[in-house]
């Protein structure tokens, strides 16, 4: 069964310093990964995405995660925070196969705080 | 890219209420919507998958009578939560992707309160 742990509930870093927000997954299969973001009473926006090309994957706002199959990780970073980027951010692998193919399996998030 | 229309964004209603939640693909046609549930400071529970023009799968737990979807076109999917309770209060998400492709395209939620 695939499964995603994002390892911290809470993180927080003083504005233009970088961000790491940590997840590793379990999954039998060459998984799919994503990385949302979600601001207060919105719903979730796609940051990136890796579906087996590179492994370094850049998404929006200067985000980027790099696909470690040898450590089941799929860590976010950014290399200067912004005081926009404070948010709650879900890691989150797609299931690939059987009469569920293409549901997502959430992580329980991490609260991004940034501070001035 | 590809956004994802859900309406209302807040509803509060009294106990024994009917209320209906709309989800739009506006740029693309969604073969597969999904509903999900977030409870505060939680992350976002699967309720059921619905699919153009059949009968939605739900989720374990989730009752079908309780939620009712319908998915009638490839743009359009509704969440019905009958006779709401208390307890149904929460903010309700809604996604949308196209037939065996990913990601998911997320709508900005729904918050129900119901008195």
């Amino acid at each position: 069964a695939q499964s995603v742990t994002q390892l911290d509930s809470h993180v927080s870093v003083s504005e233009g310093t970088p961000v790491l927000l940590r997840c590793n997954y379990s999954s039998s299969y060459s998984p799919s990964l994503f990385w949302y973001v979600q601001h207060p009473n919105k719903g979730l926006q796609l940051l990136l995405k890796y579906t087996s090309a590179a492994t370094l994957v850049k998404g929006i706002n200067g985000f980027e995660a790099e696909f470690k199959k040898s450590e089941t990780s799929f860590h976010l970073t950014k290399p200067s925070a912004h005081m926009s980027d404070a948010a709650e951010y879900f890691c989150v692998v797609s299931e690939g196969y059987g009469g569920s193919q293409g549901n997502l399996i959430f992580g329980k998030g991490t609260k991004l705080s940034v501070k001035p | 890219g590809a956004v994802v229309s859900q309406h209302p964004s807040r509803v509060i209603c009294k106990s024994g209420t009917s209320v209906k939640i709309e989800c739009r693909s506006l740029d693309f046609q969604a073969t597969t919507m999904f509903w999900y549930r977030q409870f505060p400071k939680k992350s976002l529970m699967l309720m059921a998958t619905s699919n153009e023009g059949s009968k939605a799968t739900y989720e374990q737990g989730v009752e079908k009578d309780k939620f009712l979807i319908n998915h009638a076109s490839l743009t359009l999917s509704t969440l019905t939560v009958t006779s709401a309770h208390p307890e149904d209060s929460s903010f309700y998400i809604c996604s949308a992707r196209v037939l065996g492709g990913q990601p998911q395209h997320f709508g900005d939620g729904t918050r129900l309160s119901i008195l």
